[in-house]
């Protein structure tokens, strides 16, 4: 199986701040990758697939980066509504278990 | 619009079986794969099962595999988990959710239900 490790586990961060996650796959993935926002109580939101494609609505604040075994989440500018559990997900195998990284809680400082 | 609705969650005792129910519309439902992911409460995502879009290919977690089976009725635009001997850590929100890429069985989940919470205790 494929090990997602997702880093790190929580942050806070003042509004307008940059943050960074990342995910490190066990195994290349190639760009097998994707990103969701979980916000309390309501179902995950896709923001990012493939490694680096927006999906459609998502605010351009948000971007994903690399390829292989490491990749990065990005939101350039934190917004109040930002505030939520970010979790990576690989599809490389079938089946994809263990797809999902740990998740990365993001507060406000 | 894209809807996803399941039902079917409650209380159920260990060993005991449920089976969650996913009506779908707003797509053409038999040209995705879906899948199940379920949480566990304050826990993380962890993808269950997955099914093709027309039915004949199926995968399952290994925690997972033996006891619930995955399928679908592409005439009622409906997925199903039949979940046997159930066991405690087996209690979660299940969602369902539809994959983005036709034809594809695993990619990104594009679309989520708002999830059935399954509690399995005495």
């Amino acid at each position: 199986d494929i090990q997602m490790t997702q880093s790190p586990s929580s942050l806070s961060a003042s509004v307008g701040d940059r943050v960074t996650i990342t995910c490190q796959a066990s195994q290349d993935i190639s760009n097998y990758l994707n990103w969701y926002q979980q916000k309390p109580g309501k179902a995950p939101k896709l923001l990012i697939y493939d490694a680096s494609n927006l999906e459609t609505g998502v605010p351009s604040r948000f971007s994903g980066s690399g390829s292989g075994t490491d990749f990065t989440f990005t939101i350039s500018s934190l917004q109040p509504e930002d505030i939520a559990t970010y979790y990576c997900q690989q599809y490389d195998n079938l089946p994809p278990d263990g797809a999902f990284g740990g998740g990365t809680k993001v507060e406000i400082k | 619009e894209v809807q996803l609705v399941e039902s079917g969650g409650g209380l159920v005792q260990p060993g005991g079986s449920l089976r969650l129910s996913c009506a779908a519309s707003g797509f053409t439902f038999s040209s995705y794969a879906m899948s199940w992911v379920r949480q566990a409460p304050g826990k993380g995502l962890e993808w269950v099962s997955a099914i093709s879009g027309s039915g004949g290919s199926t995968y399952y977690a290994d925690s997972v595999k033996g006891r619930f089976t995955i399928s679908r009725d592409n005439s009622k635009n409906t997925l199903y988990l039949q979940m046997n001997s159930l066991r405690a850590e087996d209690t979660a929100v299940y969602y369902c959710a539809k994959d983005r890429r036709k034809m594809a069985t695993i990619s990104a989940f594009d679309y989520w239900g708002q999830g059935t919470l399954v509690t399995v205790s005495s």
